[in-house]
């Protein structure tokens, strides 16, 4: 079975720290892709980056980063000098042959509510 | 483009009725998937749907049943509804079915079972 571990419920900072989201997953598929997606009040998931199982590469993207490490099966997320608008519910998702009960559905994490004080 | 658009937004309904919900996908993507959100269980695929037929179904009871028509827009059904059922339903489009190909997400509808 799938499974996508975030162990952190919430999380609040002040404006301009830098906060890491700690994203575990859990797959017996050698070929599986990684999601990041990000869901404002407004309910709708935007999707952030794709990281698949063989590219172990970090990305940057402005203030985001992400570091895939597949000996440890994390996939985390950092903003760098957060700001209020960046604050939402954050999810990690994996997607595999078999994930989520069926061929191709995304995993899901719980979510981190990533608080952003002013 | 426009993107995913699901109506209603808010919807509430008696425990027993049976709802109806709707998912247009962004022009052009095949694929409409169906996942159901609530503060307990977190976010659950229910199922995808691909050129009119579905692909795979996560674990849900048979009250939960889909369909997508020949425009690639799908509705998810619920029949029989009970309380557990009241949660926030998101659709997902995709322009194709591989691993990596991300999906888009509308802004839900909010189902409130009384």
């Amino acid at each position: 079975a799938q499974k996508v571990t975030q162990a952190q419920t919430e999380i609040s900072v002040v404006e301009k720290e830098d906060v890491t989201l700690d994203c575990v997953y859990e797959t017996r598929d050698t070929t599986y892709y990684l999601f990041w997606y990000k869901q404002p009040p407004s309910g709708e998931l935007v999707f952030l980056i794709r990281r698949n199982s063989f590219d172990e590469q970090n990305e940057i993207s402005g203030r985001y980063s992400w570091n895939f490490q597949k000996s440890t099966s994390s996939f985390n997320f950092t903003i760098t000098a957060s700001q209020v608008v960046d604050s939402a519910v954050y999810f990690c998702a994996l997607r595999g042959r078999y994930s989520g009960g069926g061929a191709d559905g995304l995993t899901f994490g719980k979510g981190t509510h990533l608080i952003i004080q002013p | 483009k426009a993107g995913v658009t699901q109506t209603p937004r808010y919807l509430i309904k008696t425990r027993g009725q049976q709802v109806t919900l709707s998912c247009s996908p962004i022009s052009g993507h095949r694929s409409v998937s169906w996942y159901q959100q609530t503060p307990g269980q977190g976010l659950q695929f229910l199922f995808e749907y691909f050129s009119e037929t579905q692909r795979n179904k996560g674990n849900f009871p048979g009250r939960f049943s889909g369909r997508q028509f020949s425009n690639s827009r799908s509705e998810m059904n619920v029949s029989t509804l009970e309380l557990g059922d009241s949660a926030l339903y998101l659709c997902a489009s995709r322009e194709r079915t591989d691993l990596n190909t991300e999906a888009f997400f509308g802004q839900g509808t909010r189902l409130t079972v009384v």
